[in-house]
């Protein structure tokens, strides 16, 4: 009966490094997203699955920023050579339902990524 | 372009006090709205959505699709409302793609 479940909690890197952020939806939940929230923002949309598809990946923000979610469940949010300006909190939502405009995202508690 | 805007960044009351958050919207077509609230500590979560015309712990909001506005309202404030508070816009592509404004940390003070 979990939510959705992030991990790590927190990560601290140094620039240049590469980060793998995982995220364990809702079990049964077919749409799953990645948000970038910077600190004192709302949150910014990454990229969208309707389960192993990536459909939406048009708020990657550069070629660095990689997606995958192969069988459908878990996901994992890769980010190489990371730079200082990727410091933010990272969310995952997952919903029930494909494509249905109205659908309530269940959100996890996110990824604080800090990079030194 | 589709945007949300939300003004005010803090809004501080008493408790007891009327609450209005605002939020304005870009949208070319027929917009789907949504508040979200993250409590302090705790995960980001629906509070209300346009379609379902539901009031959630006394919140209400009402779309304006001339003002293209969506504000959050409660006659009564409670300190327990104290959160932060983030308009959405449902995106085209019917993906379920949330547009987020930037927020409003409410403060209802005793």
């Amino acid at each position: 009966g979990a939510g959705v479940s992030q991990s790590p909690r927190y990560k601290v890197a140094k620039r240049g490094q590469d980060v793998a952020l995982r995220c364990d939806p809702i079990s049964g939940h077919v749409s799953l997203f990645w948000y970038q929230q910077a600190l004192g923002q709302g949150p910014e949309f990454l990229t969208y699955f309707q389960n192993e598809a990536q459909l939406d990946k048009s708020g990657l923000p550069s070629d660095r920023f990689f997606a995958e979610r192969p069988e459908g469940s878990v996901s994992t949010l890769k980010i190489q050579r990371t730079q200082q300006e990727d410091s933010a909190v990272y969310l995952c939502a997952s919903s029930k339902r494909q494509g249905w405009v109205n659908e309530k995202l269940f959100f996890g508690s996110g990824t604080q990524l800090s990079v030194l | 372009a589709q945007r949300v805007t939300q003004p005010e960044k803090l809004l501080s009351v008493f408790k007891g006090a009327p609450v209005e958050l605002k939020c304005n919207y870009s949208y070319s077509g027929s917009p789907e709205l949504f508040w979200y609230v993250q409590y302090s500590r705790q995960r980001l979560q629906l509070l209300l959505r346009h379609i379902s015309r539901e009031s959630i712990k006394g919140f209400t909001a009402d779309l304006n699709k001339g003002e293209t506005s969506f504000h959050l309202k409660k006659p009564f404030a409670q300190e327990e409302d104290s959160a932060m508070y983030y308009c959405a816009l449902s995106g085209s592509g019917n993906t379920g793609k949330l547009i987020f404004g930037q927020g409003t940390t409410l403060q209802v003070k005793p």
